[in-house]
Order: structure tokens, then sequence, then C-alpha cells
């Protein structure tokens, strides 16, 4: 398996504009997080997924974030408007079935630049 | 927030062992104790994890005190690459808080 694939890996956009994240997880894994991470902040939860099921989603700062599964291998985090302040790199991780306490597998993250 | 406390910053020589501490007092019983790590501009890596024992793989042991409000991980011989930001994260399930970690630098 390829490992969880991130796409784009840099992206540059303009505040205001729309910017759309995009995430396969590994084959078979039942959960899906997104991740944002900045010097000030570190390593925040957005939410995450359970079988493409939004469980908790109070780690998204506000209404201009939106994520969405529509199907077990791909998911976007979407922002719009983007502002200057949303930059940062953006991981997303999978896991396998809940309660066997295995590993979260993260992909390489996009970083976001709004400019 | 995160429920672990780890020091800021750790230094180890190459070849030697890295021994990092974390300390989580307010652990509860179905938590367990997981360390990932993450090397400049990667995702984080998993590294291992465990509930009450001692835990080895391949690339590191947990030692979980017996009352478990604390744990060390251990890079047996520390290499330059394992130079990176190591985190300490208590949970029940995989929806990791991860707090600031500590950056071990190893040093030739």
């Amino acid at each position: 398996d390829a490992g969880v694939i991130q796409s784009p890996r840099h992206e540059v956009t303009e505040m205001g504009q729309e910017v759309t994240l995009r995430c396969k997880p590994i084959s078979g894994h039942d959960y899906l997080f997104w991740y944002r991470q900045t010097m000030m902040r570190g390593l925040e939860l957005l939410i995450y997924f359970n079988n493409n099921v939004p469980i908790d989603d109070s780690g998204m700062p506000e209404d201009r974030f939106s994520a969405k599964m529509p199907n077990a291998s791909f998911s976007t985090l979407k922002i719009q408007p983007s502002e200057p302040r949303d930059s940062a790199v953006y991981f997303c991780a999978s896991s396998p079935v809940w309660g066997r306490h295995t590993e979260a597998f993260f992909g390489q993250g996009t970083r976001l630049t709004v400019v | 927030d995160a429920k672990t406390t780890q020091p800021t910053s750790m230094d180890c020589a190459e070849g030697r062992a890295a021994n990092l501490p974390c300390n989580h007092s307010t652990i509860s019983g179905n938590e367990y104790v997981y360390w990932y790590r993450q090397i400049h501009s990667q995702g984080p890596q998993y590294i291992i994890h465990g509930l009450k024992n001692n835990e080895t793989n391949e690339m590191a042991s947990l030692i979980i005190t017996e009352d478990r409000k604390s744990s060390t991980l251990i890079l047996p011989h520390a290499t330059l690459r394992d130079t990176a930001v190591y985190y300490c994260i208590v949970s029940y399930g995989q929806n990791f808080v991860f707090g600031p970690g500590t950056r071990l630098s190893v040093l030739p």
C-alpha cells in the first residue's frame, strides 16, 4: 500500500479564494483524521470520520472550514473563503478498526499558504 | 488539552541510548500511552504504544511505571536520523491530542 496520500503537497492561494485539500486513506482503514499544524498551536485535530461519517468536528475552527468523506477512499477539507491565518500544514491520517489500539498512519501533509 | 508533560528539548550523543520521559499523572485506566515522532517536514510517525506492561519493538522500548503516571521511551542506539520531535500521547482511541513534544537532537 502506498500509504495515506494527500494532494496537493503545496498550495498557494490568495485571500478569499476557496481551497480544497484532498486525502486518500489506506484501504481498509475505518477512521480518517484531519490535523492542522502551525508553529504557534502545534498539531491540532480538526475532525475525524468513522466509516465515512463525521464523528467529532469540534476542532474545526470556524464555519469557513468544512470536511467531507463521500466514500471510504476519499476525503476533502475545504476552506471558503481562505484567510492568511489559515496558512499551515494540513495532515490527513487513517487508522484501522477502533478498539485494536493500533497506529495511525499520517500522510506527508499539504503546506497551505494564503497570501 | 494534552494530558502529558514532556521536556521541551534533549540532546543525545550518536550511538548512545536516548531516554525520553513523559508524565501523565491523570491517565485513566483504559487509556494507552502512545509515542509518535515527527521528523522535519514529514507527517508524524508511530513508534510504539502500551497499556501497563513494558513494550519493545524494532524501533524502541517503552517503560511504563507501575502506577502508570509516567513512562520513558528508549531509543537504544540513537542515530542522526532519530533527530525529531517526539510526542507522548495518552488516548483510549485514535483521536490523538498532540502536545508540544520533546525535540531530540542526536549529536555526532
